[in-house]
């Protein structure tokens, strides 16, 4: 079964500074997808980025980009020139790309502060 | 823009009552999920639905029960509300291969 750890429970980083949030998944499968997601306080939840596996170029959504290393089973987000509507809850997740299956495997989160 | 609405985001039932929970999407999506949101436990799949009338049970489906009778919207029902089922409730719902999209979570308290 596959599983998605988060190892940070709650990150600080100065405004305008650059943070990285790790996640790390195990997987047997070669085809798959992995997101990261930001919950702001009270908010809806957001896509923030989203990486296929068999893509070797790292995403990048302008401040947000990932350091997707398929071999370690790593996935990071780095958030550069952090601001303050940067602080949420972020989640990582992975998905299959078998075509029968619909789940979603989420990691337990990080809390990100940010600091004025 | 894709909308997914829940129908309460705040509710307090007590032991015992029938809790239904309900979500709607608007961007005729085929997937719908309920989820579980605790601290320190992430997300937490309680059923999810891939068309009209078909559901699965996702890691933790005890105590509760989904229904799908309309491709846009997707219910989650908790026929015998206990305390440990007090937590924050996330519907989504995606395309086939496309991203997840969430609703603003219902926080549910049972007393």
């Amino acid at each position: 079964a596959q599983t998605v750890t988060q190892s940070q429970p709650e990150m600080s980083v100065q405004e305008a500074e650059t943070v990285t949030l790790s996640c790390t998944y195990d997987t047997s499968e070669s085809d798959y997808y992995l997101f990261w997601y930001k919950q702001p306080p009270s908010r809806q939840m957001i896509l923030v980025i989203r990486q296929e596996a068999y893509k070797q170029q790292n995403a990048t959504e302008n401040r947000f980009s990932v350091n997707f290393q398929k071999a370690a089973k790593s996935f990071s987000l780095k958030i550069s020139d952090s601001q303050l509507g940067d602080a949420a809850m972020y989640f990582c997740a992975y998905r299959s790309g078998d075509s029968g299956t619909y789940k979603y495997i989420f990691g337990t989160g990080t809390r990100l502060k940010v600091l004025a | 823009d894709v909308k997914v609405t829940q129908s309460s985001r705040y509710l307090v039932k007590r032991t015992g009552e029938k809790v239904f929970l309900e979500c709607v999407q608007d961007m005729d999506h085929e997937n719908m999920f309920w989820y579980r949101q605790d601290p320190g436990l992430g997300l937490r799949l309680i059923y999810f639905s891939y068309d009209v009338k078909m559901k699965e049970k996702g890691d933790i489906p005890e105590g509760y029960s989904v229904s799908r009778e309309k491709k846009e919207r997707f219910s989650l029902i908790l026929e015998s509300a206990s305390t440990n089922q007090t937590s924050m409730y996330l519907c989504a719902s995606s395309s086939y291969y496309e991203t997840q999209y969430f609703g603003p979570g219902t926080r549910l308290l049972v007393l």
